[in-house]
């Protein structure tokens, strides 16, 4: 079956460091790959996405690319603020299947400091 | 464009009693999904509708739990009877539809504790 596994957290950082949060899936088919952020109190929000190989998906100075090789999809950010504190979830969506359900990893927990 | 609502936002219950939570989707959304989100994991998918059909409901502990969308819009997921391990944040998703590349717009979710 799709899993997802991305590094542990807590992940402590001062401000204006640089993020990675690895991340590598098992698919049986040709998965979308997707970053999801939840900031205290607030639910999932989609962070982005990369649908083929070689894909990067950025947003808000966030970057990952679609990894076939090596079945990953890092999330990276050069310049880390305090508002990006947050928990990050990588996922995937097997576009094989009957629907586009999503199969998350566990969570990686980001503090950033002043 | 108002988002997925849910309710109750908390509840506590003994184990073996029933408890049941609500979900609005999106307007227009004909897909909406219930997934379990136990404390330090990611979200586990429950069941999945696709307007009032079920598209898949694999994972769903159907001896304890059911759900429903009688009407294609909003949705319950009920509990009976509770266990202490069905403590998690219960989240309700909705898309425009089921295809590859359509969002999934998640709801605040319901943080159920089982005493």
């Amino acid at each position: 079956g799709n899993s997802v596994t991305q590094m542990e957290g807590p992940v402590t950082l001062s401000e204006e460091a640089f993020l990675t949060i690895n991340c590598t899936y098992t698919a049986t088919g040709y998965p979308s790959l997707f970053w999801y952020v939840q900031y205290p109190g607030e639910g999932l929000q989609l962070l982005l996405k990369a649908t083929k190989a070689d894909d990067k998906g950025s947003n808000k100075g966030f970057e990952a690319t679609y990894r076939k090789e090596t079945t990953s999809f890092h999330l990276e950010k050069g310049s880390v603020q305090v508002s990006d504190s947050a928990v990050y979830f990588c996922a995937l969506s097997d576009r094989g299947a009957a629907g586009n359900k999503l199969t998350f990893g566990g969570g990686t927990r980001v503090l950033v400091k002043p | 464009e108002a988002g997925v609502a849910q309710s109750p936002r908390y509840k506590i219950i003994e184990k073996r009693q029933s408890v049941a939570f609500w979900c609005n989707p999106i307007s227009g959304h004909a897909t909406l999904y219930w997934y379990q989100q136990i404390l330090g994991q990611g979200p586990k998918l429950l069941i999945q509708f696709q307007n009032n059909g079920v598209v898949d409901d694999s994972q769903l502990p159907k001896d304890r739990f059911s759900a429903e969308r009688l009407k294609g819009v909003d949705s319950t997921l009920k509990i009976q009877p509770a266990k202490l391990e069905d403590s998690a944040v219960y989240l309700c998703a909705s898309s425009l539809s089921s295809g590859q590349g359509y969002e999934q717009y998640f709801g605040p979710g319901t943080r159920l504790t089982v005493t």
